[in-house]
């Protein structure tokens, strides 16, 4: 299809591991993004992978690219409660021509 | 370094006015695009400047438009605002086509 896909809600336990998908679209996208956005303000880039890539760790965050199957996913190890918000998986199509196409967003809550 | 700077950051405004917003971009970067957000439609790309030149826009009426400035600021105007039109919206800056960071947002209110 023609959208990013993204799971609506996360809910995971303070100290676990929170994974969350995301389907993109275009086999010849360049680059793939995380952003993370908490209530009433903009996006926070966390973290981008280059297409020929398949997996970046940044701390706590560690992305994983299936290219075959178009899946990215991103893992925030020891989640906390500060890591609830709503991330946004974004892909930038080949030749950049429309900016960022973004999912819908992934809602993660954190239990205490 | 100093982040993305959108004003202003709220906004209301009645039916059929006019409205404009401004993004500063990080300094040295000559990439400007711009984004709606709205909870139905989710975030959808408006248009990209670069070094003053429009060089994609989305898919949206001529009502909404833009430029950049020799100093890398942009705006974004709208005309004719219609109560659709409220949303959040964000300014990215880029170095090249790789990091996009955004700024805070100006959210759009129309009455």
């Amino acid at each position: 299809g023609e959208d990013v896909e993204q799971s609506l809600f996360l809910s995971v336990r303070e100290g676990d591991s929170s994974v969350i998908n995301c389907t993109y679209t275009d086999s010849s996208s360049t680059y793939l993004y995380w952003y993370k956005q908490e209530p009433g303000a903009g996006l926070q880039l966390l973290t981008y992978i280059f297409s020929n890539m398949d997996m970046k760790q940044d701390q706590r965050l560690t992305v994983l690219l299936n290219k075959k199957d178009k899946h990215l996913s991103l893992r925030i190890a020891d989640t906390q409660t500060g890591d609830s918000a709503i991330y946004f998986c974004a892909e930038r199509r080949g030749g950049g021509a429309d900016g960022l196409t973004f999912g819908k967003g992934t809602h993660l809550i954190i239990q205490p | 370094k100093a982040g993305v700077t959108q004003t202003p950051r709220y906004l209301i405004k009645t039916r059929g006015q006019q409205v404009t917003l401004s993004c500063s971009p990080i300094s040295g970067h000559r990439s400007v695009s711009w984004y709606q957000q709205t909870p139905g439609q989710g975030l959808q790309f408006l248009f990209e400047y670069f070094s003053e030149t429009q060089r994609n826009k989305g898919n949206f009426p001529g009502r909404f438009s833009g430029r950049q400035f020799s100093n890398s600021r942009s705006e974004m105007n709208v005309s004719t605002l219609e109560l659709g039109d409220s949303a959040l919206y964000l300014c990215a800056s880029s170095l090249a086509n790789r990091e996009a960071f955004f700024g805070q947002g100006t959210r759009l209110t129309v009455v």
